[in-house]
This record gives C-alpha cells, sequence and structure tokens, in this order.
C-alpha cells in the first residue's frame, strides 16, 4: 500500500481560507468514507479534526471542514488563526483490515 | 477521560527486538467497539499504521511490517504491547499508541508518544 499523496505545504493570511488535498486511489480514498483528518502541533501527538469525511469531534471549531470527491479528500481551515499552524495529515481506511495516512502538510498561517 | 501512556527503551541495537507497552487509563482495553494501535512517526516524516489489537486479542498488522510485528495484550494490566523484531535504523522513530474507533477507522485519543532510537 502507498501512502496517500498530501502537497509539502499550504499557507494563508489571518482570516484566509486554505485548503489541503489527499489524493489515493478507488482502493482506499475512493473505495470508503473512512477518512479521517489530524491536527499535529511540533513535538505534540497528533489530534483528531475530522473523522469519516465530513464528522467534526465535540471541541473542534466549525472553521475546519472535509469533503471528499472520488479519489481525493479535502481538508478546509476557513477564518486562519495562527494557532491552525501545524502539520495536517489525512489517513483513510484501505481494505483488508489496513489503513494508510498521508505524508502531511505543513500549513503556514503567513 | 481516556489516557494512554506508552513506555519502554529509548535505544535499541540494531537486529534486535524493540519492546514497547501502552498503559490505558480511564477505559478498559476489552471494551466492544475499540481497537488498540500503534502508530509511528520517524523524524521529521509522516506517521506509519503499525498495527492494531481488538479487545478479543484479534489483530490486523500493516502487510509492510507483518513479518516483523507482533501486537498483545494484558487485560489484567489494562496494557498492550508492541514487539518489533530485526530492527534497523529506519525503525528510529516517535511511536504512538492510540484509541481507534473500529469499523470507523479513526483515532480519537492518542499516547504523548515516545521515541526508540536503534542504533548501536
Amino acid at each position: 500500500q502507498s501512502a496517500l499523496t498530501q502537497p509539502p505545504s499550504a499557507s494563508g493570511s489571518p482570516g484566509q481560507s486554505v485548503t489541503i488535498s489527499c489524493t489515493g486511489t478507488s482502493s482506499d480514498v475512493g473505495g470508503y468514507n473512512f477518512v479521517s483528518w489530524y491536527q499535529q502541533h511540533p513535538g505534540k501527538a497528533p489530534k483528531l479534526i475530522i473523522y469519516e469525511v465530513n464528522q467534526r469531534p465535540s471541541g473542534v471549531p466549525d472553521r475546519f471542514s472535509g469533503s471528499k470527491s472520488v479519489n481525493t479528500a479535502s481538508l478546509t481551515v476557513s477564518g486562519l488563526q495562527a494557532e491552525d499552524e501545524a502539520d495536517y495529515y489525512c489517513s483513510s481506511y484501505a481494505g483488508n483490515y489496513n489503513l494508510v495516512f498521508g505524508g502531511g502538510t505543513k500549513v503556514t498561517v503567513l | 477521560q481516556v489516557q494512554l501512556q506508552e513506555s519502554g527503551p529509548g535505544l535499541v541495537k540494531p537486529s534486535q527486538t524493540l519492546s514497547l507497552t501502552c498503559t490505558v487509563s480511564g477505559g478498559s482495553i476489552t471494551s466492544s467497539g475499540y481497537y488498540w494501535s500503534w502508530i509511528r512517526q520517524p523524524a521529521g516524516k509522516g506517521l506509519e499504521w503499525i498495527g492494531r489489537i481488538y479487545g478479543s486479542g484479534s489483530t490486523h498488522y500493516n502487510p509492510s511490517l507483518k513479518s516483523r510485528v507482533t501486537i498483545s495484550e494484558d487485560t489484567s494490566k489494562n496494557q498492550f504491547s508492541l514487539k518489533l523484531t530485526s530492527v534497523t535504523a529506519a525503525d528510529t522513530a516517535v511511536y504512538y499508541c492510540a484509541r481507534d474507533i473500529a469499523d470507523r477507522v479513526f483515532f480519537d485519543y492518542w499516547g504523548h508518544g515516545t521515541l526508540v532510537t536503534v542504533s548501536s
């Protein structure tokens, strides 16, 4: 299984929106609605921010939203804030009890 | 509130076996509906799922690591463990344990992570 493809970096000014893509195949992203997104600040453990493509856990601001089209999932962060500067990882179920992560995207708030 | 804490040696010699334990508090590893996973992250790199165990003891492994990985549990201590054999420098990483929602495939609780370095 190959890692999902994410852009290495993305950026935006405070208040703007940034969208991160996560491209897989019909065997993972395209085949299941089990895409999740994690935010990771330096030196910290990842934190779940989106599950099942577009669901937000309790306590996650609604500035974070997820979507999926065919084999590509997307995470949009609206109204960027300084604390949103972090690494973001997608993951997807890949069948046969396997799971695959994306390579990560570093979001910079300009 | 579920909490997970990794423990184990921070330094392992090449060709030896890496062994880590995750102690879970605030919830039982035998509770239905949850898997318990290991995930690792080499410095400056992305996340890699290693494998998971269910409360019944059933396991699933990343195919790329399957030949070297064993995940087990000690329900009396509410712990689950990772063994990775024949390690090389490429296995140097921060290792996380996490709770995995069965049949929904996402990780809602994570440990803080523990750095394991493979070096002679």
